[in-house]
């Protein structure tokens, strides 16, 4: 299995609190990603990363902002905890293996439960 | 990134093939199609992908139609523990690596 671990596991917030996930990885891949999954929706990218400190926008971006000052760890930040927040958050990384960005699997992480008060 | 569709749910008796199709009818000619699954609880995992032959691993086989509007994954011999959710994903080759995942097939492997 990919060394990816998730840092709390599992969290219970109040609304309006500020909430940090770690991701942490021990592969040295480039590309790190948070996504969320809503029953229903599937999963759904938040923000990534393509290097150290360089990251952009998913597609549910709005509410969450992130982090990475080194290859190993990623962070989501949430600023202000919402209801609507209250979420599995899944970390993923991947890597160019073979220099074509198509042949690049990501490998997931175990996931955080978040409950938002 | 085109949108792919799946049925909700199936079916499949232990130790028998599970054949899991995807439409994709609005695929475009660099654009491939990868296949995840979800185990309760667990982060999603990759299986296959492929472009317009058919790709064969240790996991599965992916069988994409001549036209490419659609492909079955294939468990050859399905266990218990492919009891899963499992998600077809159409990405283009360039542009970020983010996976679009819809709702995916929630497949139950029965006894």
């Amino acid at each position: 299995d990919a060394g990816i671990t998730q840092s709390p596991r599992h969290k219970v917030t109040e609304t309006g609190t500020p909430v940090t996930l770690r991701c942490h990885q021990t592969e040295n891949h480039r590309y790190m990603y948070w996504y969320r999954q809503d029953p229903g929706h599937g999963l759904r990218l938040i923000h990534y990363s393509y290097g150290v400190k360089d990251t952009d926008k998913g597609e549910v971006s709005d509410g969450y902002s992130v982090s990475r000052s080194k290859t190993e760890d990623f962070l989501l930040t949430l600023e202000s905890a919402t209801s609507s927040q209250t979420s599995v958050y899944f970390c993923a990384i991947s890597e160019l293996t073979s220099g074509r960005a198509v042949d690049n699997e990501q490998f997931f992480g175990p996931g955080t439960r978040l409950t938002v008060l | 990134d085109a949108k792919t569709t799946q049925p909700p749910s199936m079916d499949c008796a232990e130790g028998r093939a599970a054949n899991l199709p995807c439409n994709h009818s609005t695929i475009s000619g660099n654009e491939y199609v990868y296949w995840y699954r979800q185990i309760h609880s667990q982060g999603p995992q990759y299986i296959i992908h492929g472009l317009k032959n058919n790709e064969t691993n240790e996991m599965a086989s992916l069988i994409i139609t001549e036209d490419r509007k659609s492909s079955t994954l294939i468990l050859p011999h399905a266990t218990l523990r492919d009891t899963a959710v499992y998600y077809c994903i159409v990405r283009a080759q360039t542009g970020a690596n983010n996976l679009f995942f819809g709702t995916g097939t929630r497949l139950t492997v029965i006894p």
